[in-house]
């Protein structure tokens, strides 16, 4: 396994722009995160997956996110209409729990870098 | 979430060992300490957790204070690929699935 991969690297879009994210996380991985992470600053937390279900929310997640992980396996992050403030690196990490049990060491990929002119 | 403290950055020079510290003075009883380290330019990645004893991989020591109010990262003799932002993270080990809460970690500079 080449670990979590995400896809693209970098993105570049039009303020109002639609853009589209996706995740690979490592196969026998059960749970799958996004977080965001802006200059300077420690990634924060966006949304959780175990599964295909997603289980948590930030609320920094607004009304024009939302992310899928139709199978169970990749996951999408879907921005709308997005702004400058929108900017920022989007991680996406994988780890595998048993259950409701604590899970191992979470695996990040390299991010995808969106630019919002 | 329980809260950690670290100095905003630290240098060093190669070759050297390096303690980064961290303290969680409100740490409870079933918080295990994690640290993850975040290279230019990539994604987190982890370094090594413990709850009470302390720890060595391959990558690194942990030294976790008697009474769990600090912890400390030891990187036994750093090199120029140690250069990261480098988190120390509380998490639940009763919590399941838990989402990791990064502060701003500390930035190691080594220099040659």
């Amino acid at each position: 396994d080449t670990g979590v991969s995400q896809d693209p690297r970098h993105k570049i879009t039009k303020r109002g722009q639609n853009v589209t994210f996706r995740c690979d996380p490592i196969s026998e991985h059960n749970r799958l995160y996004w977080y965001r992470q802006t200059l300077g600053q420690g990634p924060e937390f966006l949304t959780y997956f175990q599964n295909e279900a997603q289980l948590e929310k930030s609320r920094l997640l607004s009304d024009r996110f939302s992310a899928e992980r139709p199978k169970g396996s990749f996951s999408t992050l879907e921005i709308q209409r997005t702004e400058q403030g929108d900017s920022a690196m989007y991680l996406c990490a994988s780890s595998f729990g048993p259950g409701q049990g604590a899970d191992t060491e979470a695996f990040f990929g390299q991010g995808t870098r969106l630019t919002v002119v | 979430d329980a809260k950690t403290t670290q100095p905003n950055s630290m240098e060093s020079n190669e070759e050297e060992p390096v303690h980064l510290p961290c303290n969680h003075s409100t740490i409870s009883g079933t918080d295990y300490i994690h640290w993850y380290r975040q290279l230019p330019s990539q994604g987190p990645e982890y370094v090594i957790h413990g709850l009470t004893s302390n720890v060595n991989n391959r990558m690194a020591s942990l030294a976790i204070a008697e009474d769990r109010k600090s912890s400390t990262l030891i990187l036994h003799r750093a090199t120029l690929r140690d250069a990261a932002v480098y988190y120390c993270i509380l998490r639940d080990v009763f919590q399941g699935a838990q989402k990791l809460v990064f502060g701003q970690g500390t930035r190691l500079t080594i220099n040659p």
